[in-house]
């Protein structure tokens, strides 16, 4: 089971960039690393998603180094609106291990 | 298009009761899935269905837990009896279910259980 660590919390000011690690040591070879966002009351939403090297999308990007035992989400330049729990995701949709963790609660400052 | 749809929002019932949800996911997306959420943790999966087949209900109770997904479209989780702890949101997300990757699943907003 692909279980991942990430900070409990971090705070940041608006306009900032704002790195979340998350360390996932046991990834298996065939596992793919997915990062979603939940605002309270919401269900997750799907943020950005990578195997190896780096993903970009208009939200993010996903840094993933060559031994794939951690990743780091990149949010540009934060607003008040990113406020919200980041969910560091290791697996295969298929297989017994989606595992979402207790997440890392954002806070952006004004 | 519409998302996940999920009924009801909240739900307040007293212990022993039953009670159910329901979710409608988007259409064409042939896997369900259920899910608890407990304050301040992540959501945990309860139960994944492969079109009408339950693939993956290695964490649900079944002994006051069940769910069906009739004809592989709508899906309903029900709890008998309920009990204090069982307080919590049940998400319930969808995804098209593409085999050899993972699939971005799309949530819906949670139906949130109070068990008095």
């Amino acid at each position: 089971l692909a279980k991942t660590t990430q900070p409990i919390s971090m705070d940041s000011y608006e306009g900032q960039e704002v790195n979340i690690t998350c360390s996932h040591n046991n990834i298996a070879t065939n596992d793919y690393i997915t990062w979603y966002q939940q605002f309270p009351s919401q269900g997750p939403r799907f943020i950005i998603q990578g195997y190896k090297t780096k993903v970009t999308n208009e939200v993010a990007s996903l840094f993933i180094p060559a031994d794939r035992k951690s990743s780091t989400l990149s949010l540009p330049r934060v607003s008040l609106s990113d406020t919200a729990v980041y969910y560091c995701l290791v697996g295969l949709t298929g297989a017994n291990n989606l595992f979402f963790g207790t997440g890392t609660r954002l806070t952006v400052i004004p | 298009e519409a998302g996940v749809v999920q009924s009801p929002r909240y739900k307040i019932i007293e212990k022993k009761q039953p009670v159910a949800f329901w979710c409608n996911p988007i259409s064409g997306h042939n896997t369900l899935y259920w899910y608890l959420q407990n304050l301040g943790q992540g959501p945990e999966l309860l139960i994944r269905y492969e079109n009408e087949e339950a693939v993956d209900d290695s964490q649900l109770p079944k002994d006051r837990f069940s769910a069906e997904r009739l004809k592989g479209v709508d899906s309903t989780l029900k709890i008998q009896p309920a009990e204090l702890g069982d307080s919590a949101v049940y998400l319930c997300a969808s995804s098209l279910g593409t085999s050899g990757r993972v699939d971005e699943q799309f949530f819906g907003p949670g139906t949130r259980l109070t068990v008095l």
